[in-house]
């Protein structure tokens, strides 16, 4: 069974940083792509990143481009977001997700919340 | 950047009726970069469709997505209890996923 567990969530003052990590289990981690997906209180989903199996690639949604870095340590099976210079428009769960094929997400996580407030 | 647009806002229905449920995108999108979740509340979302028209795994088959170019279409057979939920189409482009705003399917 395709687990992802989210951890390291919780609340920041604006400029600081988190570190979100992701357990991956279930699955052959190296073989997938994984992304970070982020759900504002209220509102809808937005993509965040992307890294591919190898790390070869690495993709940012222009609003975390500069400020946000995704990670993986595939002999620990887990994926991570260093999020640096936070703002309150960061709030949100982040949800870790797996790539399924190319372009679409097949599994997610329970996501951890994020708060950036003073 | 590609948008995605779905309509309704808000789909009132009643279990056993058909629920359908459009996403209109900005530009032409690859069928093949398609996707349809669904999301309850207090829940992560759940792949439904991928490919515009392919049923995720363990997916009910009363699920069925459509369209090609800009406008794609997510139809719910027969609406059961557990049906009613918020849905979201994305696709993918540029290396870069986007989402719609979502439509949210209520019990009338």
């Amino acid at each position: 069974e395709v687990q992802l567990v989210e951890s390291g969530g919780g609340l920041v003052k604006p400029g600081g940083s988190l570190r979100l990590s992701c357990a991956a289990s279930g699955f052959t981690f190296d073989n997938f792509g994984m992304n970070w997906v982020r759900q504002a209180p209220g509102k809808g989903l937005e993509w965040v990143s992307c890294i591919t199996g190898s790390s070869d690639y690495i993709y940012y949604a222009d609003s975390v481009k500069g400020r946000f870095t995704v990670s993986r340590d595939n002999a620990k099976n887990s994926l991570y977001l260093q999020m640096n210079s936070l703002r309150a428009e960061d709030t949100a769960v982040y949800y870790c997700a797996r790539g399924g094929g190319y372009s679409f997400v097949d599994y997610w996580g329970q996501g951890i919340l994020v708060t950036v407030s003073s | 950047e590609i948008v995605l647009t779905q309509s309704p806002g808000t789909l009132s229905l009643s279990p056993g009726e058909r629920a359908t449920l459009s996403c209109r995108a900005s530009r032409s999108v690859s069928s093949s970069y398609l996707a349809w979740y669904q999301q309850r509340p207090g829940q992560a979302p759940r792949l439904l469709i991928y490919g515009a028209s392919s049923r995720a795994t363990g997916i009910p088959d009363r699920f069925s997505g459509s369209g090609s170019g800009t406008d794609f279409t997510l139809t719910i057979s027969r609406l059961e209890p557990e049906d009613f939920a918020v849905y979201y189409c994305q696709q993918f482009d540029s290396s870069r996923f986007t989402f719609g705003q979502g439509t949210k399917l209520e019990i009338k």
